[in-house]
């Protein structure tokens, strides 16, 4: 069965600095990775995933993350946050040929400072 | 709105009582998810179900009882819950089953259990 680390609990940051939260996944198979955000008051909502390709992936709002499967990880980066990011973020995986749901994260909530 | 539609966004019932959260989609997707979100802990996945067929019973206690009379609609019918169980349900609709497609989520119910 698949599982997700997210190291990072509660991260707060000033506007303009740079940011980056980890995942880390469990599972020996191929998989898909996703990250979910979710603005205070707001549904969850997709901010970038991947599934094969370039393991650079770009998402909305400027943000990116990478795939480095070696690492199992699939960290989270933005060069400059804004005060607007404020939310909590969920990394989240599947098994690519299980066919199974996404397993997420216990989320790392992002504080921006203005 | 998100195209997955929960009611009631908020509920309040005693231990004893009997209550239902309703999801619906119209997205033309074919599986529902049911989700535990509570604090401090990752998302919680419940329930799977594909093409109106329970996939995944994540050891949910049968206190929990779900229902997916069509590929539109999924309900999970709550009876003798603990203290314990007051959280936030979130459901969630994908096209199918695992796979690159993300979830569309809906604005969950926040059950408050007395």
């Amino acid at each position: 069965a698949q599982s997700v680390s997210q190291h990072n609990h509660h991260v707060i940051l000033s506007e303009a600095a740079s940011l980056e939260l980890g995942c880390n996944y469990s599972y020996g198979g191929t998989v898909n990775l996703f990250w979910y955000v979710q603005y205070p008051g707001q549904h969850l909502q997709l901010l970038l995933k991947y599934f094969s390709g370039d393991p650079l992936v770009k998402g909305i709002k400027g943000f990116e993350a990478e795939f480095i499967k070696s690492k199992f990880s699939f960290n989270l980066r933005k060069p400059s946050v804004q005060w607007s990011d404020t939310a909590e973020y969920f990394c989240a995986v599947n098994a690519r040929q299980a066919g199974t749901a996404l397993i997420f994260g216990k989320g790392t909530t992002l504080s921006v400072s203005s | 709105e998100t195209g997955v539609t929960q009611t009631p966004r908020h509920l309040v019932m005693g231990m004893t009582n009997k209550k239902s959260l309703k999801c619906e989609q119209h997205l033309g997707h074919n599986a529902m998810y049911w989700y535990k979100q509570s604090a401090k802990k990752p998302l919680e996945l419940m329930f799977v179900y594909n093409f109106k067929e329970q996939t995944e019973n994540n050891s949910v206690p049968s206190r929990f009882s779900p229902e997916c009379p069509n590929s539109s609609h999924l309900f999970l019918h709550l009876h003798t819950l603990q203290p314990e169980d007051s959280a936030l349900y979130l459901c969630a609709s994908s096209p199918y089953l695992g796979g690159e497609k993300d979830y569309t989520f809906g604005s969950g119910t926040r059950l408050t259990v007395v």
